[in-house]
């Protein structure tokens, strides 16, 4: 069965500053990659997403990932966060096949500092 | 834009009770989702359900938990005789076709007493 690490519980930065939130997932067959964003009092909405091609995927809200297959990673990035950025953010991994079901990560929480 | 709704947002009932949560998929949707997110804990797959039966199901997902499409619009999941620890935020979820993304729902808080 698939497994996604998200390491940073808690994470909190100040306005302008760059964002990398950690995710390394288990599974070895081919995979798809997510990460979703949950602000507060709103539903999970999808940030990005990887299913094939070129490995650097470019999101909503300037954020950007990275999918390293050597590493098991798929790393979230954003080069100078917003206030509005504050929320909780999921990665999450599905088999490349049908209608697969989400295995989620534990939520990085982002605090932004203004 | 199309969005999955459900119904209600918070539900509070007893140990014991039965419950039933509603989801409103998106209309042209074909697989659906349930998901649930105990407080302070990750999200967790419960069922997937397509063409009128469950696709695939956790092992969370046992005798209590039923899912049903009564009609062409609403997709429930009952649970039977509630229990403390089924208190948890409920997502559903649904996809066009099996290569699209899953969109979900705002969710509803159970609450078990």
């Amino acid at each position: 069965a698939q497994s996604v690490s998200q390491h940073n519980h808690h994470v909190i930065l100040s306005e302008a500053a760059s964002l990398e939130l950690g995710c390394n997932y288990s599974y070895g067959g081919t995979v798809n990659l997510f990460w979703y964003v949950q602000y507060p009092g709103q539903h999970l909405q999808l940030l990005l997403k990887y299913f094939s091609g070129d490995p650097l995927v470019k999101g909503i809200k300037g954020f950007e990932a990275e999918f390293i297959k050597s590493k098991f990673s798929f790393n979230l990035r954003k080069p100078s966060v917003q206030w509005s950025d504050t929320a909780e953010y999921f990665c999450a991994v599905s088999r490349n096949f049908g209608n697969e079901k989400l295995t989620f990560g534990t939520g990085t929480r982002l605090t932004i500092i203004p | 834009e199309p969005e999955v709704t459900q119904t209600p947002s918070h539900q509070v009932t007893q140990m014991g009770q039965e419950v039933i949560l509603r989801c409103v998929p998106i209309s042209n949707h074909l697989y659906f989702y349930w998901y649930r997110q105990i407080l302070g804990q990750k999200v967790e797959f419960l069922v997937s359900f397509y063409n009128n039966e469950i696709s695939e199901k956790s092992e969370i997902f046992d005798d209590q938990f039923s899912v049903e499409r009564p009609d062409g619009s609403n997709f429930t999941l009952k649970i039977r005789s509630t229990k403390l620890e089924d208190s948890a935020m409920y997502f559903c979820a649904s996809i066009r076709g099996s290569t699209d993304t899953q969109y979900f729902g705002p969710g509803t808080r159970l609450t078990v007493l």
